[in-house]
């Protein structure tokens, strides 16, 4: 079957780094994006993983290996304004994404 | 350059009445989605669209039709609302490969049947 899993929920205080994981089984891979959402709003484009390594953002750097079936979005130097839900999803046919449920991130002062 | 545009952003329906939601892009986007969240649950791809003139039916399509018959617009019609439909709607574009390969979203539309 497909399926796609993250944490439900992450808590960082402020300056500190938080890594989400995901983890995926799909029947088809083009690529591995990570959105952010925000409460109430659309997500936003945060990276685009094609191929096998890291890929870095000024603070936020996503990593992939297609071998494991895994990524992972590192957010650095945190501030209040990433507390936000951080979507992983997986690139299929026809540029289908199909979502992981989404993890949220609570950043504490 | 509006980008991804949705209307209406709020609507509540009666059980059994029709809707059309419109979605527009001025990116001259090939392909276009609807998906629709759920608490819980994450995106999940309803219908979608690969050029003017063609759709194709997404991981859950009961209960929806849609309709691109021009480049920009694609909508997403409810027949027959029902309570299991009360969710919010986002529509994205993508363009071709490249620097266009990732998908924009709109600003979402909240529906609540009653």
């Amino acid at each position: 079957g497909q399926n796609i899993d993250q944490p439900t929920e992450m808590t960082a205080t402020e300056g500190a780094i938080v890594q989400i994981n995901c983890t995926y089984q799909t029947s088809g891979f083009n690529g591995l994006f990570w959105y952010q959402q925000h409460a109430g709003e659309a997500p936003t484009f945060l990276s685009y993983n094609v191929l096998d390594g890291l890929e870095e953002k000024g603070r936020f750097s996503s990593f992939l290996s297609r071998s494991k079936g895994y990524s992972y979005l590192l957010l650095k130097e945190l501030q209040m304004k990433d507390s936000a839900s951080y979507l992983c999803a997986v690139k299929g046919s026809w540029g289908k994404l199909q979502f992981g449920a989404g993890t949220q991130v609570v950043v504490t002062p | 350059n509006a980008g991804v545009t949705q209307t209406p952003k709020f609507r509540v329906l009666k059980t059994g009445q029709s809707m059309t939601l419109l979605c527009a892009q001025d990116m001259n986007h090939e392909y276009m989605y609807w998906y629709r969240q759920d608490p819980g649950m994450g995106l999940r791809l309803i219908h979608y669209s690969v050029g003017e003139g063609t759709t194709a039916k997404g991981e859950v399509p009961d209960g929806y039709n849609v309709s691109r018959l021009k480049k920009q617009n694609f909508l997403l019609g409810l027949e027959s609302a029902a309570p299991s439909q009360t969710s919010v709607y986002f529509c994205a574009s993508r363009g071709l490969a490249g620097t266009q390969d990732t998908q924009y979203f709109g600003p979402g539309t909240r529906l609540t049947v009653l």
